[in-house]
């Protein structure tokens, strides 16, 4: 079971990204899928969780019209695309599995992506 | 605004002591309430969901109980690698919001 964040680099303020997640070693449509972030030395802040069959979507209010969840099931990854970044969206990147189709609780992480927004 | 706050924000102990962290909710989260761990450089890892059942492969002497808005993690003895961050998360209403963490440290 295996999650692997691309995308990630050093950004300049206003421009735009799109991260991806592949998963591999588990039904991939079956399940939840979130991105959390973590800014250098900061906790963790859970950013948005789109469910299975993506009928489900929400976003943490601080980022709702600049960052988009999105997953394609046929080729096993999950998506963000982040709109106008900001100095303060500078974090690493996780994507995590959920343990249920909806949303709950992040039994598998990745790595993580680290995003640098710099100008 | 939901707010998870925990305590204590350092906790120093030695190997072989118990440890107890605590978590607290500003509205019940009835029992959907995590605990994980995050070691430097590393992704967290989930050890307690619902409040109380503990993730695969974690050992048993992670523990967690609450209900509502009084959640607790409990270490029965230290282990060298249990010195950590330890972050709770809960859910309601398509919301996810974390901890701000506490550090466990070796004393």
């Amino acid at each position: 079971v295996q999650l692997v964040e691309s995308g990630g680099g050093v950004v300049q303020p206003g421009r735009s990204l799109r991260l991806s997640c592949t998963a591999s070693g588990f039904t991939f449509r079956s399940y939840g899928m979130h991105w959390v972030r973590q800014a250098p030395g900061k906790g963790l802040e859970w950013v948005p969780c789109i469910s299975s069959s993506s009928s489900y979507i929400n976003h943490v209010d601080s980022v709702k019209g600049r960052f988009t969840i999105s997953r394609d099931n046929s080729k096993d990854t999950l998506y963000l695309q982040i709109n106008n970044l900001r100095a303060e969206d500078t974090a690493v990147y996780y994507c995590a599995k959920d343990l249920t189709f909806r949303y709950s609780f992040m039994d598998v992480w990745g790595k993580g992506t680290t995003v640098t927004v710099s100008s | 605004e939901f707010v998870l706050t925990q305590s204590p924000a350092t906790l120093s102990l030695s190997p072989g002591e118990r440890a107890t962290l605590s978590c607290r909710a500003s509205q019940t989260v009835s029992f959907y309430l995590a605990w994980y761990q995050q070691k430097p450089g590393q992704a967290p890892r989930l050890l307690i969901y619902d409040a109380s059942n503990r993730a695969t492969g974690i050992p048993d002497r992670f523990s967690g109980s609450g209900s509502g808005t009084d959640f607790t993690l409990t270490i029965s003895s230290l282990e060298p690698e249990d010195f950590a961050v330890y972050y709770c998360q809960q859910r309601n209403n398509w919301l996810i919001t974390f901890g701000q963490g506490t550090r466990l440290e070796i004393k």
